[in-house]
C-alpha cells in the first residue's frame, strides 16, 4: 500500500509569514494526526482527526495554527503568522482506527523560520 | 515536565551484540507503549508495542520489557545489525491508542 504522503519536503519562510503543509493519509485510514518534532526532541501531538472531526487539539497553538481535514481524507496544517520557534519537522501520521496502535508516519515537512 | 524520558541520547554497540535501549515514564496511568525507529529524512516507523497487562513482548530480534512498578521499559535488539543504526523513540499512551507522548529518542549506532 502507498504510504502517508506529505508536501512540501522542505520550506523556508521569514517570521510573520504564513505557511501550509499538506498530508494525504493511507487510503481507508480514518484517523489522522499532525505532530511537531523540534530538533533533539520527540514528536509532539498537535491535532488528531477521526474522519473529518477533531478528536484532540489540546496542544495546538490555536492563535496561529489551524488544521482541517475536509471530506475525511487529505489534511492541511497552516501556521499564520510563523515564529522562529515554529522551526521543526511537521509529521503527519494515519491509522485505520483510533484504537489501532503503531500508526504510519509520513516523511515530514522540515520548516525553517528565519 | 517530561512524562517520557530516554536518558541516553546515544548508544554504540558492536555488530552481533545486544543493544538495550531504556525508557522511563512518570505517568502511572500510561497503559500502552510503543517503540519507533527513525532513519534520517524519514518518518518514524513502528517497531513493537506492549500493553500494561504484559511484561514482555517479542518480535523476531526485538523484545520489549515492561516493569510497571519501576515505570521502566526497555527494548532489546539481539543480535544488533548495522541496519539497526537509527534513532529510537519510546512512546506511551494513557488512553489505549490515543494521545501518545514521545520520549526525546536515543541514537543507536551499530558498528561493523
Amino acid at each position: 500500500e502507498a504510504g502517508v504522503a506529505q508536501s512540501p519536503r522542505y520550506k523556508i519562510i521569514e517570521k510573520r509569514q504564513s505557511v501550509a503543509f499538506w498530508c494525504n493519509p493511507i487510503s481507508g485510514h480514518a484517523t489522522l494526526y499532525w505532530y511537531q518534532q523540534i530538533l533533539g526532541q520527540g514528536p509532539k501531538l498537535l491535532i488528531q482527526f477521526q474522519n473529518n472531526g477533531v478528536v484532540d487539539d489540546s496542544q495546538l497553538p490555536k492563535d496561529r495554527f489551524s488544521a482541517e481535514r475536509l471530506k475525511g481524507v487529505d489534511s492541511t496544517l497552516k501556521i499564520q503568522p510563523a515564529k522562529l520557534e515554529d522551526s521543526a519537522v511537521y509529521l503527519c501520521a494515519s491509522s485505520l482506527e483510533v484504537s489501532q496502535p503503531g500508526y504510519t508516519f509520513g516523511s515530514g515537512t522540515r520548516l525553517t523560520v528565519v | 515536565d517530561q512524562q517520557v524520558k530516554q536518558n541516553s541520547p546515544s548508544l554504540s554497540v558492536q555488530e552481533g551484540r545486544i543493544s538495550i535501549l531504556n525508557c522511563d515514564y512518570t505517568n502511572s496511568m500510561f497503559d500502552y507503549f510503543l517503540w519507533y525507529k527513525k532513519y534520517p529524512a524519514e518518518g518514524p516507523t513502528f517497531l513493537i508495542s506492549i500493553s500494561s497487562i504484559k511484561d514482555k513482548n517479542e518480535d523476531g530480534r526485538f523484545t520489549v520489557f515492561l516493569n510497571k512498578s519501576a515505570k521502566h521499559l526497555s527494548l532489546h535488539i539481539v543480535p544488533s545489525q548495522p541496519g539497526d543504526s537509527a534513532v529510537y523513540f519510546c512512546a506511551a499512551s494513557d488512553n489505549y491508542g490515543q494521545n501518545f507522548v514521545f520520549g526525546p529518542g536515543t541514537r543507536l549506532s551499530v558498528l561493523p
